[in-house]
């Protein structure tokens, strides 16, 4: 099965700076699916940006990017002039489309957002 | 579009008594997932459906959990008889089978057994 790590528990960062969160996976697939989710204290579960893995440019939203680099395996999330709302726990995802679109999720990422 | 719709947002039971958590998918998506959060092991998904057919429940912790899925806009997840160790958020999400599927998620019911 495919894994997803999340290898920083917490994160910090001051308002209006820039912050990257990591995500590496593990996959023998060439074809697949990453996104960022962000979970705020009220708890819902929000898609911040995804990416396919056919598509060599990376993704951005807004003042979210990622970078995703397909042969290291690695699905890192830019959040740049980051704001007191972007406060929020933030997990990668992995999709893959041949066992039974099965999603994997990593185990999170705690950003705090200092004023 | 409502999104996806659970209930109930909070369940305080004791233990031995049936719960029941409902989850109306986004209209015109044909998988939908249920998942329990906690604090110690993070998101674990529970079971999964595509086209109201389980797919997957080796997530299943045991025979006391249970879901059915009789149509496309309705699912229930049930736990019976209830334990302490139940405690949890519960994520019902539903994504449409095609592109890049992302899910979309419910506000998920928090549930508390004493």
């Amino acid at each position: 099965a495919q894994t997803v790590t999340q290898s920083q528990p917490e994160m910090s960062v001051q308002e209006a700076e820039t912050v990257t969160l990591s995500c590496t996976y593990d996959t023998s697939e060439s074809d697949y699916y990453l996104f960022w989710y962000k979970q705020p204290p009220s708890r819902q579960m929000i898609l911040v940006i995804r990416q396919e893995a056919y598509k060599q440019q990376n993704a951005t939203e807004n003042r979210f990017s990622v970078n995703f680099q397909k042969a290291a395996k690695s699905f890192s999330l830019k959040i740049s002039d980051s704001q007191l709302g972007d406060a929020a726990m933030y997990f990668c995802a992995y999709r893959s489309p041949n066992t039974g679109n099965q999603f994997y999720f990593g185990t999170g990422t705690s950003l705090t957002v200092i004023p | 579009d409502a999104g996806v719709i659970q209930s109930p947002r909070h369940e305080v039971t004791e233990m031995g008594q049936e719960v029941t958590l409902r989850c109306k998918p986004i209209s015109g998506h044909n998988s939908l997932f249920w998942y329990r959060q906690t604090m110690m092991r993070g998101l674990e998904l529970l079971i999964y459906f595509n086209n109201n057919v389980p797919i997957d429940d080796s997530g299943m912790p045991e025979d006391r959990f249970s879901a059915k899925m009789p149509n496309a806009s309705f699912s229930t997840l049930k736990i019976q008889p209830s334990e302490p160790r139940d405690s949890a958020v519960y994520f019902c999400a539903s994504r449409y089978r095609g592109g890049s599927g992302e899910l979309f998620f419910g506000e998920g019911s928090r549930l508390t057994v004493l």
